[in-house]
């Protein structure tokens, strides 16, 4: 079964502070994982995909396959990075379908 | 350069009722997914549709249909809404299997 675990509902941290939010997930086989983001009244927007290595406004993901694990870091947090961030998974096989986690609200205060 | 768009924006319904969803997709992209979000949850998966035929279905009831038009544009019915039904309705379009999803603004659903 495809799942995927965001153990923080709510992360909050100080502006130019380290920020890590955690994205763990089960697929038996090598999944294509991304991290999504919400800004307040704005539509759900892909932030990074892991096979594209890239990093976009200042965010980073290495994919663990070893633990599983798909973490975004930023090393110096902004007041605009406050936003709903979501860890989604695509299997392989054809099906474009996405599984999502139930997201992580990050709030960084000034 | 448009984005996913849907219609419309908010519906307010009642319980036994039917509904439909409407999404263009992204111009040139022939691939749309449907995805039902409920409070403090992150979307979850209803159809896929590619060049106009059925490619997934999550575990949702039959009460849940949908299409896609020769245009790429689809069509989210549900059938005897329920209490449970309340929800963001998101549609996604990409260009093919292998290309990120983009979506739209969805459609919040209230059933009364």
């Amino acid at each position: 079964a495809q799942r995927v675990t965001q153990p923080e509902k709510l992360l909050s941290v100080f502006k130019g502070a380290p920020v890590e939010l955690k994205c763990n997930y089960s697929y038996s086989g090598s999944p294509e994982l991304f991290w999504y983001v919400q800004y307040s009244r704005q539509r759900l927007q892909l932030l990074l995909r892991h096979i594209s290595r890239e990093s976009i406004k200042g965010f980073t993901a290495d994919l663990n396959k070893g633990e599983t694990s798909f973490h975004l870091k930023k090393p110096f947090a902004q007041e605009e990075d406050s936003a709903m961030y979501y860890c989604a998974l695509r299997g392989q096989g054809g099906s474009e379908k996405l599984v999502f986690g139930k997201g992580t609200k990050l709030t960084v205060n000034p | 350069d448009a984005g996913v768009t849907q219609s419309p924006t908010h519906l307010i319904k009642t319980r036994g009722q039917q509904v439909t969803l409407r999404c263009s997709p992204i111009s040139g992209h022939k691939s749309v997914s449907w995805y039902q979000q409920v409070l403090g949850q992150g979307p979850q998966f209803i159809f896929q549709y590619y060049e106009k035929e059925e490619r997934g279905r999550g575990n949702f009831p039959d009460r849940f249909s949908a299409r896609q038009f020769p245009n790429y544009s689809s069509e989210l019915n549900v059938n005897a809404l329920l209490l449970g039904d309340s929800a963001l309705y998101l549609c996604a379009s990409s260009f093919d299997t292998n290309q990120p999803q983009h979506f739209g603004d969805g459609t919040r659903l209230s059933i009364l």
